[in-house]
């Protein structure tokens, strides 16, 4: 198993630029997530969903998109990139629907916008 | 809402010295515990749960105990190794979000030989 994959590794983007960071998980997963990391506040949850079809937003969501057509999959939209987007995003998976289940998490994106 | 709360580091250690993390909570309901480790350039690892009150997660020599009395669950090891230099982040799942994770601003560990 891949476990979680993330693509790309690196993105630089000008303001006002748009783009997707792609997240891919091959164990079968119905729970995914976006974090965001920055120094001094840990991850922090942009979006989540519990199964193809269903998503919701996490604790800062805004100037994101996201949407679960398939199980595998869970691309994170930025629509109009601006500097305080600048971050480590971090895309996660967990098998069961209890909060004792393992995370799983992707090797990250690390974005700058300019 | 819930909020974690772990002690700011760089926490610079000798190799064989005892390590404590502190890691405190606030949440609504009954929260699993988590410690997770991130090497340089990689992505976040499991390293401990415990999923109820008095539980005790344990792995690779770390340990940590679920106390809701404090509500805390503060990383302990006996005696560290220049590999375990990283960064620890504490954090905690609940009933909202999906059960999704909270995760407190983490530790850094460096580890002198």
């Amino acid at each position: 198993n891949a476990g979680v994959t993330q693509t790309p590794k690196f993105q630089v983007l000008k303001t006002g630029q748009s783009m997707t960071l792609q997240c891919a998980q091959d164990m079968n997963h119905e729970y995914m997530s976006w974090y965001r990391q920055d120094p001094g506040m840990g991850l922090r949850l942009i979006h989540y969903s519990v199964g193809a079809g269903i998503t919701d937003q996490g604790e800062v969501p805004n100037g994101y998109n996201v949407s679960r057509s398939t199980t595998e999959d869970f691309p994170l939209r930025l629509l109009s990139a601006a500097p305080s987007q600048t971050s480590v995003y971090f895309c996660a998976s967990r098998a069961t629907s209890g909060g004792y289940g393992e995370q799983f998490f992707g090797p990250g994106t690390r974005l700058t916008v300019l | 809402g819930n909020s974690v709360t772990q002690m700011e580091g760089p926490v610079t250690l000798s190799e064989e010295a005892f390590l404590t993390i502190n890691c405190t909570y606030t949440a609504t309901g009954y929260p699993s515990l988590f410690w997770y480790v991130q090497y340089p350039g990689e992505g976040l690892q499991l390293l401990l749960k415990a999923t109820k009150a008095d539980d005790k997660g344990s792995n690779k020599g770390f340990e940590a105990t679920y106390r809701k009395e404090t509500t805390s669950f503060h990383l302990e090891k006996g005696s560290v190794q220049v590999s375990d230099s990283a960064v620890y982040f504490c954090a905690l799942s609940s009933n909202n979000a999906g059960n999704m994770l909270t995760f407190g601003g983490g530790t850094r560990l460096m580890v002198k030989p």
